[in-house]
């Protein structure tokens, strides 16, 4: 049975970098056909997509993201990761890890991010 | 980009109504690239329909997907107390890769 858990920080400054990582069980996160992502949820609002690293190895990110984001892959770990730079209060959100295919099949429970002072 | 519209905001209805969900697109979608999720409070999203019509793993029969183009419909067909959601439809563009959220329909159980 697939699983993603998210972990880091929760609690990150302004202008700080906010950073993540997905332990993936059940699955290689370097198997062919498989790519990952990452998906956000402000308090209250809908769901937006941040990026994904596709089985082919390369990285795509939400346009209105991609100054600030880097998502990368650790093979050895089995983990992909999110970077956020630069971070306001804009950026507080429960961030999910997914597994990607045209759609996103499995989840993450989801970690709370607060960007506070 | 696309942009997913979804329609009713709220619905609310009796436990064995049916239940029509509505997602427009502003450009045409791939029916293999709409999906539709449901989240209940403090939950992840899950899954329901991919490839607009196709019913993910463990999702029971009374939720079916339809629709083509820039028009898809989620259908409940016997709503239970159980289904109280937010339900958000998604879609997939592949060139640039990209994924768009609708901003959901929250469904409320009387």
């Amino acid at each position: 049975q697939l699983q993603l858990q998210e972990s880091g920080p929760r609690l990150v400054k302004p202008s700080e970098t906010l950073s993540l990582t997905c332990t993936v069980s059940g699955d290689s996160v370097s198997s062919r056909g498989s790519s990952w992502a990452w998906i956000r949820q402000p308090p209250g609002e809908g769901l937006e997509w941040i990026g994904s690293m596709f089985y082919s190895g390369s990285a795509y990110y939400n346009p209105s993201l991609r100054s600030r984001v880097t998502i990368s892959v650790d093979t050895s770990k089995n983990q992909f990761s999110l970077k956020l730079i630069s971070v306001t209060a804009a950026d507080t959100a429960v961030y999910y890890c997914a597994r990607q295919e045209s759609e996103f099949d499995y989840w993450g429970l989801g970690s709370l991010v607060t960007v506070s002072s | 980009e696309i942009v997913l519209t979804q329609s009713p905001g709220t619905l609310s209805l009796s436990p064995g109504e049916r239940a029509a969900l509505s997602c427009r697109a502003s450009q045409s979608v791939r029916s293999a690239y709409l999906a539709w999720y449901q989240q209940k409070p403090g939950q992840a999203p899950r899954l329901l329909i991919y490839g607009a019509s196709s019913r993910a793993t463990g999702i029971p029969d009374r939720f079916s997907g339809s629709g083509s183009g820039t028009d898809f419909t989620l259908t409940i067909s016997r709503l239970e107390p159980e289904d109280c959601a937010v339900y958000y439809c998604q879609q997939y563009g592949d060139s640039p890769p990209r994924f768009t959220f609708g901003p959901g329909t929250k469904v409320h159980i009387k």
